[in-house]
C-alpha cells in the first residue's frame, strides 16, 4: 500500500468554490510538502510544513499539518482557473531518511 | 539564481538506444535526486546521491545509471530505453537531513519511439 495517501485523485471545482485536498501518512512525518505542476512539466513548490499544528498561506492556498503529525490538507479559498494542476503531496517519513516520498496527486479542474 | 537545471527539456530516443540525461545545480547542495514519474502516476524515486555515496532503491532497474562526476552535475543513463522507460525525469538536490527542503528542476520528458 502507499505510504502517502492522496484525496481525492480528481476534483472538478467551479470558478470561486473553495475545495480541500487532503495526505495523509501511515507513519510518522518528519517534514510535509505541497507542490502543484502543470501537464508536462515540473514541480513548483508551494509550502513545506514540519511542526504539528503548523499552517502557511500563500495567497489563497493555505496548507496545515495536523498536530499528530500524520496528516495534511491543502485548502484553496475563492479557486481560479491558474489553480488548475496536479497537486502533490511529499513527505520526509520516519526511516525513509534523506529522501521525499510522494503521494499519487489530485488533478484538479476549474471550470470558468 | 541558484537553481536547479535539466537538460534537455524534451527527449526523443530510439528503442535500445543508450540515452543520457543531465542536472546541473547552482545551490552546492550535497544530495541529487533521480526521479521517474510516469503518466498520471507520482513521482518515483530512482536512485540518490549523497556526496559521492550513490543509494540505488531496490527496485530501480539495472537499465539506469547514475554518475555523479562533481558536486554540481549529475547524470542519468539509461542503458537500453524501453517503451516503458518513456516518462518524465525528475532531477532535484537538498543539503541532506530531514525537512531541508527539495529543489526541483523543471524535469526531461523522454519519448521512446
Amino acid at each position: 500500500s502507499q505510504e502517502l495517501e492522496q484525496s481525492p485523485q480528481s476534483l472538478i471545482v467551479q470558478e470561486g468554490k473553495n475545495l480541500t485536498i487532503n495526505c495523509t501518512s501511515s507513519k510518522t512525518l518528519y517534514g510535509l510538502y505541497w507542490y502543484k505542476q502543470k501537464y508536462g512539466e515540473g514541480l513548483i513548490f508551494l509550502m513545506m510544513l514540519q511542526k504539528g499544528g503548523e499552517e502557511k498561506s500563500h495567497e489563497k492556498i493555505t496548507a496545515k499539518l495536523d498536530e499528530k503529525k500524520q496528516q495534511s490538507s491543502l485548502h484553496i479559498t475563492a479557486s481560479q482557473p491558474s489553480h488548475a494542476g496536479i497537486y502533490l503531496c511529499g513527505a520526509d517519513i520516519a526511516t525513509s531518511g534523506s529522501r521525499l516520498t510522494f503521494g499519487e496527486g489530485t488533478q484538479l479542474t476549474v471550470n470558468p | 539564481d541558484a537553481m536547479v537545471i535539466q537538460n534537455p527539456r524534451y527527449q526523443v530516443t530510439q528503442f535500445g538506444k543508450p540515452v543520457t540525461l543531465s542536472c546541473s545545480q547552482t545551490l552546492n547542495h550535497n544530495v541529487m535526486y533521480w526521479y521517474q514519474q510516469k503518466s498520471s502516476q507520482a513521482p518515483k524515486l530512482l536512485f540518490h546521491y549523497y556526496d559521492k555515496d550513490f543509494n540505488n532503491e531496490a527496485d530501480t532497474p539495472d537499465n539506469f545509471q547514475s554518475r555523479r562526476p562533481n558536486t554540481s552535475f549529475c547524470f542519468l543513463d539509461i542503458r537500453s530505453p524501453g517503451l516503458g522507460d518513456a516518462a518524465m525525469y525528475l532531477c532535484a538536490t537538498s543539503r541532506g537531513g530531514p525537512v531541508v527542503g527539495y529543489t526541483f528542476g523543471s524535469g526531461t520528458r523522454l519519448t521512446v519511439v
